[in-house]
């Protein structure tokens, strides 16, 4: 089972809205509702921030919101803050023999 | 409050074995699926393994296959990762964490696992 497929880097100014893609395939992001995104701010465990493509858990900021097209899901995040400088990495069921696949990691920095 | 601590990691020579724990409180553990989730220095999140809620259904990595075992005690709340034969390229903080339907809704602190000659 192959990594999805992320940026290695996003950047945006305070403020502002930036996307992270996340492709996979039929198999995975495609075939399944079941995407969900982690944040990671360094030396720390990830947390779940996005889970079925696009629910937010309690306590995480409306300022992130996850879709998905085909087989590539989106996590965007609207108004930037500083604090959400960190590692994000998305995940997906998949139908192969191991059940989950996560992605590549994309690292947020805020200008 | 969801807790879940690692334990076990360490230094261990190539070929070596070495047994992770994770000690769970806060929720009613034989009701979960739990994983272990891995990553090495510097590198993205890499999935190892998972056990259902009654240890019925387990599933490995190719990468681990046939070298790590996971099990776990519902009445000590407890999941571990029996690692051997280890490689170099076993080395990373080994997290574990809890499914609920099919995410990872709590994560541990993580325990590092170096292996090094």
């Amino acid at each position: 089972q192959s990594a999805l497929t992320q940026p290695a880097s996003v950047s945006g100014s305070p403020g502002q809205s930036i996307t992270i893609s996340c492709t996979g395939t039929s198999s995975d992001v495609g075939g399944y509702n079941y995407v969900s995104w982690y944040q990671q701010h360094p030396g720390k465990a990830p947390k779940l921030m996005i889970y079925e493509v696009s629910n937010r858990p309690s306590g995480v900021p409306d300022r992130f919101s996850g879709s998905k097209s085909g087989n590539t899901a989106s996590l965007t995040i609207s108004g930037l803050q500083a604090e959400d400088e960190a590692d994000y990495y998305c995940s997906s069921y998949t139908s192969s023999s191991t059940p989950y696949v996560f992605g590549t990691g994309t690292k947020v920095t805020v200008l | 409050e969801v807790q879940l601590v690692e334990s076990g990691g360490g230094l261990v020579k190539p070929g070596g074995s070495l047994r992770l724990s994770c000690a769970a409180s806060g929720f009613t553990f034989s009701s979960y699926s739990m994983n272990w989730v891995r990553q090495a220095p510097g590198k993205g999140l890499e999935w190892v393994s998972s056990i259902s809620s009654s240890s019925s259904y387990i599933y490995y990595a190719d990468s681990v296959k046939g070298r790590f075992t996971i099990s776990r005690d519902n009445a000590k709340n407890s999941l571990y990762l029996q690692m051997n034969s280890l490689r170099a390229e076993d080395t990373a903080v080994y997290y574990c964490a809890r499914v609920e339907d099919f995410y990872f809704d709590y994560w541990g602190q993580g325990t590092l696992v170096t292996v090094s000659s």
